[in-house]
Order: structure tokens, then C-alpha cells, then sequence
């Protein structure tokens, strides 16, 4: 299973661009990356997801490098409410078509006034 | 809305005592799974079900057991739980993807303390 790298911590200014960074050099040329947000202890949210273009959408983008081992999630204007652990995962499908997430420990993002 | 329940959502049980965390999702989602989360560990695969009647291990499977008997059900079942089953577990759902399509919905956790 291809491996995630993300930094433990992160803070960021409320109303400021959050980039949040992924390294996943191992990643295979089928496999997706996903990120996931956890706020608190609750379940984990869906936050977007891409293959090889930059993606977007009403929460988020996501910019992944050309060769594919690196991506960088941004959240262009950040909350108090976006306080949460981040988590860059590369979803493994398998031949049969079941999808499996592999976890990380995540980024903790901090969003302060 | 879409939803996946679990419960209970908190639970203080003795070592040795069976119990049962159930989990329902409303989408009509072939695949469910559970997970578990320990700090620093983050969250592991327990066991994983791509249909009724039909389940597998998942990364960390020992001293737990599933069933699918029902497409929308897929209960954990601890027969007999031990302290280091101490944990917050997760269940989740998706469908079948093709393109990378499909999203991945999660419960929103059951704490669970063997003392």
C-alpha cells in the first residue's frame, strides 16, 4: 500500500489561505488521493479527491504534482470551524473493486483568530 | 439525508463480556467496513464487507467478528473484549467506484472502554 507523509502540525490565520502538504511518493498510477478532515473525535468528512489534475470544490483544492508524488491540499479562506486533523490518504482499489483507505496520523490544522 | 449509525456511541463494558456495536447505513451501499482509532496510530482496518454474506479481515481483525446478513447491518461483535480493545471505532460505507468516484461515509464513532 502506497504511504502518506504528512507534518504533524500546522497552525494558520483565520481568513488566510490554508496549505496543507502530502508527500506520497509510492503512490501507483491507479491509485487516488483523498483527503479526509476529522473534527474532534467525530467521523471522518470527505473533503475532495483527484488522480492526476488539480481538482475543486465548494470546500477546498487540491493540487498534485505533475509526477504524481506530492499534492498540497489549500482551503483558500480558513475558519475557526476548519480546526481539525487532516488526513491526505491514498485509496487502494483492488482488482476485485473493493476500496480500501490507508490512514496516516495526519496534520493537525490550528485556526486562530 | 445520508447517514451511517452506530451504537452504542459510548459504552463502559467489563473484560470478558460480550457485546455487539452495531452500525446501519440508508444509501443501499454494497461496502462496509470498520475502523478503529488509537491515538498515535491513527485508523486501522478491522474488518472490511464488499456485500451480504460476503466479509473479510481487514488489517487489525483479532478478537473481533462481523456479519452481513442484511445489506444496510454490518455489526462488530466482540465475544469476549479485553482491555486492549479499548478504543473509538468507527464504521463506514461506500459503493462500488469506477474513476475514482464514490465517496466514503463514516459514523460517528462508538467509544468503547473494557475495564
Amino acid at each position: 500500500d502506497a504511504k502518506t507523509t504528512q507534518p504533524p502540525s500546522m497552525d494558520c490565520a483565520e481568513g488566510r489561505a490554508a496549505n496543507l502538504p502530502c508527500n506520497h511518493s509510492t503512490i501507483s498510477g491507479n491509485e487516488y488521493v483523498y483527503w479526509y478532515r476529522q473534527i474532534h473525535s467525530q467521523g471522518p468528512q470527505y473533503i475532495i479527491h483527484g488522480l492526476k489534475n488539480n481538482e475543486t470544490n465548494e470546500m477546498a483544492s487540491l493540487i498534485i504534482t505533475e509526477d504524481r508524488k506530492s499534492s498540497t491540499l489549500i482551503l483558500p479562506h480558513a475558519t475557526l470551524r476548519d480546526t481539525a486533523v487532516y488526513y491526505c490518504i491514498v485509496r487502494v482499489e483492488f482488482g476485485t473493486g473493493f476500496q480500501k483507505l490507508v490512514f496516516g496520523t495526519g496534520t493537525r490544522l490550528l485556526v486562530s483568530p | 439525508e445520508a447517514q451511517v449509525t452506530q451504537n452504542p456511541r459510548y459504552l463502559i463494558t467489563v473484560t470478558g463480556k460480550k457485546l455487539t456495536v452495531t452500525c446501519s447505513q440508508n444509501m443501499n451501499h454494497e461496502y462496509m467496513s470498520w475502523y478503529r482509532q488509537d491515538p498515535g496510530l491513527g485508523l486501522r482496518q478491522i474488518y472490511y464487507s464488499m456485500n451480504v454474506e460476503v466479509t473479510d479481515k481487514g488489517d487489525v481483525p483479532e478478537g473481533y467478528k462481523v456479519s452481513r446478513k442484511e445489506k444496510r447491518n454490518f455489526p462488530l461483535i466482540l465475544e469476549s473484549p479485553s482491555p486492549n480493545q479499548t478504543s473509538l471505532y468507527f464504521c463506514a460505507s461506500s459503493s462500488p467506484s469506477s474513476g475514482g468516484l464514490g465517496t466514503i461515509y463514516f459514523g460517528e464513532g462508538s467509544w468503547l472502554t473494557v475495564v
